[in-house]
């Protein structure tokens, strides 16, 4: 069965700091993977998407992610957080027939 | 023009109320969906219409009733809520096999 876990619910970095955010991931073929942020009242807005190709995919915001497909996993990082960053991160994989299995979600605070 | 238009943005209605949510889409998605979010949780899918029929049905209560009138168009028919219902609704669009372009959704409060 298909299904995305993320193992952190909730993150602290200080502002500045370097970020990564742990997205794994059961599916039986290629999965499509997206990563999503979510502010408080707001809706999902992407940040980045694989598809295939080159496993070190560039996002909006200065994200970044790495598909491991020995690790199944697709974390998310950021080398400098900044203050407006802080929201609710979901990871999700994309399947056949309009599918889409999310994560938990892992929420994130930026301390000044 | 990359939006998904939702609307109201805000919405307190009573038991025995009947309203509609709407969403709206110029991308040229030929799938949308519903979703329901409560807070601190990931989306719950509700519905998929692809090509203007509906080809999922998570098992919601039938006093959700989608309905999709063009391919740029869905809305959800509410009726009868309870309580548990209040959470923010989301609706989504996307190409076949592509990634879901949110709406900013609709809080919804049952009183």
């Amino acid at each position: 069965a298909q299904s995305v876990t993320q193992p952190d619910i909730h993150i602290t970095v200080s502002e500045g700091a370097s970020l990564e955010l742990r997205c794994n991931y059961s599916y039986g073929a290629t999965p499509y993977l997206f990563w999503y942020v979510q502010s408080p009242g707001q809706g999902l807005q992407l940040l980045l998407k694989y598809f295939s190709g080159d496993t070190l995919v560039q996002g909006i915001k200065g994200f970044e992610a790495e598909f491991k497909r020995s690790q199944s996993s697709f974390n998310l990082r950021k080398p400098s957080v900044h203050w407006s960053d802080a929201a609710e991160y979901f990871c999700a994989v994309g399947a056949f027939s309009n599918q889409f299995y999310f994560g938990t979600g892992t929420s994130l605070t930026v301390i000044p | 023009d990359t939006e998904v238009t939702q609307t109201p943005k805000h919405l307190v209605m009573g038991m025995t109320n009947k309203k509609s949510l709407k969403c709206e889409q110029h991308m040229g998605h030929r799938a949308m969906y519903w979703y329901k979010q409560k807070a601190k949780k990931p989306p719950e899918l509700m519905f998929v219409y692809s090509y203007e029929k509906l080809s999922i049905n998570e098992s919601v209560p039938s006093r959700f009733s989608p309905e999709c009138p063009n391919s740029s168009l869905l809305n959800l028919h509410l009726h009868a809520l309870q309580p548990e219902d209040s959470a923010l609704y989301l609706c989504a669009s996307s190409h076949s096999a592509g990634e879901l372009f949110f709406g900013e959704g609709s809080r919804l409060t049952v009183l």
